[in-house]
């Protein structure tokens, strides 16, 4: 089974509609990375989160971390048609630090209709 | 700062050929990875490097070669293509408990 497991898959929403891409593990998070892809194109990194209830704001981007249930969760709070594109979150499951060797999710395609 | 560099772009590679898949970074990281996107699968550890001189496997490391003989470049090497590594690579650079930053990366087909 995946070791990181994102929801949901896709998602389409209107303008101006608020949204929410869970990643949960399954094994302890050492360290959570949100990163956005265009079609085609490199990851833009987002966030990054490292201890247990920590939230991370950018703009209309928010992004928690849940150590108890060892999931994150990325908020877009009224979606623009900037914020399509592909969500990845990135984890870090060994202690001491290995945000050179990250598991990823699948990734989740958002579209935001006009 | 160019950031983290990739080339080529893309390439074609017919069975069999060897070529080699270049990775540069003017930020002076001691952490570099090389990483595959395919559909559905999202993005898989290749190889990585802890600093010049130091590279070990990732998750799916099976038909390539790396070395990191410079502290800048970190290039993978594809020793006989086959059409199973027919995927996007993305090389990505960072520094302990920090960001990790990604290339563009190289659309490779091997027919």
């Amino acid at each position: 089974s995946q070791e990181l497991e994102q929801s949901p898959q896709s998602l389409i929403v209107q303008e101006g509609k608020n949204l929410t891409i869970n990643c949960t593990s399954s094994k302890t998070l050492y360290g959570l990375y949100w990163y956005k892809q265009k079609y085609g194109e490199g990851l833009i990194f987002l966030m990054m989160l490292q201890k247990g209830g920590e939230e991370k704001s950018h703009e209309k981007i928010t992004a928690k971390l849940d150590e108890k249930k060892q999931q994150s969760s990325l908020h877009i709070t009224a979606s623009q048609p900037s914020h399509a594109g592909i969500y990845l979150c990135g984890a870090d499951m060994e202690s001491g630090g290995s945000n050179y060797k990250l598991t990823f999710g699948k990734g989740t395609l958002l579209t935001v209709n006009p | 700062n160019a950031g983290v560099t990739q080339t080529p772009k893309f390439q074609v590679l017919k069975t069999g050929q060897s070529m080699t898949l270049q990775c540069a970074q003017d930020m002076n990281h001691e952490y570099m990875s090389w990483y595959r996107q395919d559909p559905g699968m999202g993005l898989r550890l290749i190889h990585y490097s802890v600093g010049a001189g130091i590279t070990d496997q990732g998750e799916v490391p099976n038909g390539y070669n790396v070395s990191r003989s410079t502290t800048e470049d970190f290039p993978l090497r594809l020793l006989s293509a086959a059409p199973s590594q027919t995927s996007v690579y993305f090389c990505a650079s960072g520094r302990f408990d920090d960001e990790q930053f990604f290339g563009p990366g190289t659309r490779l087909t091997v027919l």
